[in-house]
């Protein structure tokens, strides 16, 4: 079975610049959920969908977008970049949203300069 | 507002030096506690779900318990390519939001 992919898997983008990155879940899944990394954040929530709605969000700017559609892939689009938005953007699956296990993909590395 | 902490932040072990990682954790009704291993550069891996203190879990040198209050990972005779950051996550509240601690980095030497 395959699992969670994301691409690109690495971005360089300049400051003011707008970026979508894109999530196919395991198949069968029905939420994405969407984390950024940083060395200094650790791992921070941004959002979850489930069958196309956003069910929660993250203590994050409105620069920070997400959707889901009807086959359960899902986008984030960051608007305006800042140097502060270079991180690890994780995409998470999972067959429900209630106590069940999230599996990762492996990321997309963004580096604005 | 939920809380997880993670200690030590690191720990660095001799092959087949046994060894524990502490995760606590503060959460309004508890869902489940995870627990992934990440490698540099890559996403983390998931490692076990605990739903409810007194349960554990094992897969291989790894056993996973859980308290009201803390969870622990033990590790059994570890082999230098258990090397990774341990991540501890907790789940409460509405929906799947995954609250994480900061990690253990474990670093094992032969």
């Amino acid at each position: 079975k395959a699992g969670v992919t994301q691409t690109p898997r690495y971005l360089i983008k300049t400051r003011g610049q707008q970026v979508t990155l894109s999530c196919s879940p395991i198949s069968g899944h029905r939420s994405v959920s969407w984390y950024q990394q940083t060395p200094g954040q650790g791992l921070q929530f941004l959002f979850e969908y489930f069958s196309e709605t956003q069910r929660n969000k993250g203590n994050f700017p409105g620069r920070f977008s997400g959707r889901q559609f009807s086959n359960s892939r899902s986008e984030m689009n960051v608007s305006t970049l800042e140097l502060g938005d270079s991180a690890l953007y994780l995409c998470a699956s999972s067959r429900t949203l209630d106590k069940d296990t999230q599996y990762f993909g492996p990321g997309t590395r963004l580096t604005v300069l | 507002e939920d809380q997880v902490t993670q200690s030590p932040e690191a720990l660095r072990l001799q092959e087949g030096e046994s060894s524990s990682l502490n995760c606590s954790y503060t959460v309004s009704g508890l869902r489940g506690l995870f627990w992934y291993r990440q490698d540099p550069g890559k996403g983390p891996e998931f490692l076990f779900t605990l739903y409810s203190a007194g349960e554990e879990k094992e897969k291989e040198r790894l056993k996973a318990t859980l308290t009201k209050k803390e969870s622990f990972l033990h590790i059994t005779a570890p082999k230098p390519e258990d090397s990774a950051t341990y991540l501890c996550a907790v789940q409460g509240g509405r929906g799947g939001k995954l609250q994480f601690g900061a990690g253990t980095q474990v670093v094992v030497t032969p």
